[in-house]
């Protein structure tokens, strides 16, 4: 059974790189041949996806945020991660980690969450 | 991108049948699933593939589909079940959307 745990920041400053880790346990990240994605909630908000990233490397972003997204996946530590540049208050939200086998799955694994705040 | 509509919220009463409505243009041609969020807890994906139910989830929740529209059914509505629910989408290029959301509430 695959799980997921965030950790982030908890607070970053305007203007700089949110980067956020998610630690896969139960089981290889590479070797679970899973889609791993990143996605937000701002508070009292709805869902967002980020983007997306294959064990392999692929990735695949929002489009009104790709410009300042950027996904790895880290084999040796068996997480992946996510940085989010300029940040700015509308950054502020629950960051999730989650997982799928395919495209035609849905988001099947969830982490908890952590709360990231943007603030000077 | 495209968007996916869902109303707001949803009153029903214990025993009852609660119906959740999403819609967009890509819900034609792409599959739906919902997630279920009780607050401060993480989403759990409760319909997938438009009508799949994952193991463990109950069997008075379902998923049925119909042109741009797609609706969650929850048969017989437990005092467990008020939460906030999602649908989520793909397009082609496999970007996801999710819908705006609906507020359960159990009388």
């Amino acid at each position: 059974q695959l799980q997921l745990q965030e950790s982030g920041p908890g607070l970053v400053k305007p203007s700089e790189t949110l980067s956020l880790t998610c630690t896969v346990s139960g089981g290889s990240i590479s070797s679970s041949n899973f889609y791993w994605a990143c996605i937000r909630q701002a508070p009292g908000k709805g869902l967002e996806w980020i983007g997306s990233i294959y064990y392999s490397g692929g990735t695949f972003y929002n489009p009104t945020l790709k410009s300042r997204v950027t996904m790895s996946v880290d084999t040796s530590k068996n997480h992946f991660s996510l940085k989010l540049s300029a940040v700015t208050a509308a950054d502020t939200a629950i960051y999730y980690c989650a997982g799928y086998m395919t495209t035609d799955d849905g988001f099947d694994i969830w982490g908890q969450g952590t709360m990231v705040a943007v603030s000077s | 991108s495209y968007e996916l509509t869902q109303s707001p919220s949803v009153s029903v009463s214990p025993g009852q049948t609660a119906r959740i409505t999403c819609s967009g243009d890509t819900l034609t041609n792409q599959y739906a699933y919902w997630y279920q969020q009780k607050p401060g807890q993480a989403p759990v994906m409760v319909i997938y593939k438009d009508s799949e139910r994952p193991s463990g989830i109950p069997e008075r929740f379902s998923g049925s589909s119909s042109g741009t529209t797609v609706t969650l059914t929850i048969s017989g509505v437990q005092a467990e079940d008020e939460a906030d629910y999602y649908c989520q989408s793909a397009d082609s290029s496999a970007t996801y959307v999710f819908g705006t959301g609906t507020k359960v509430t159990v009388l």
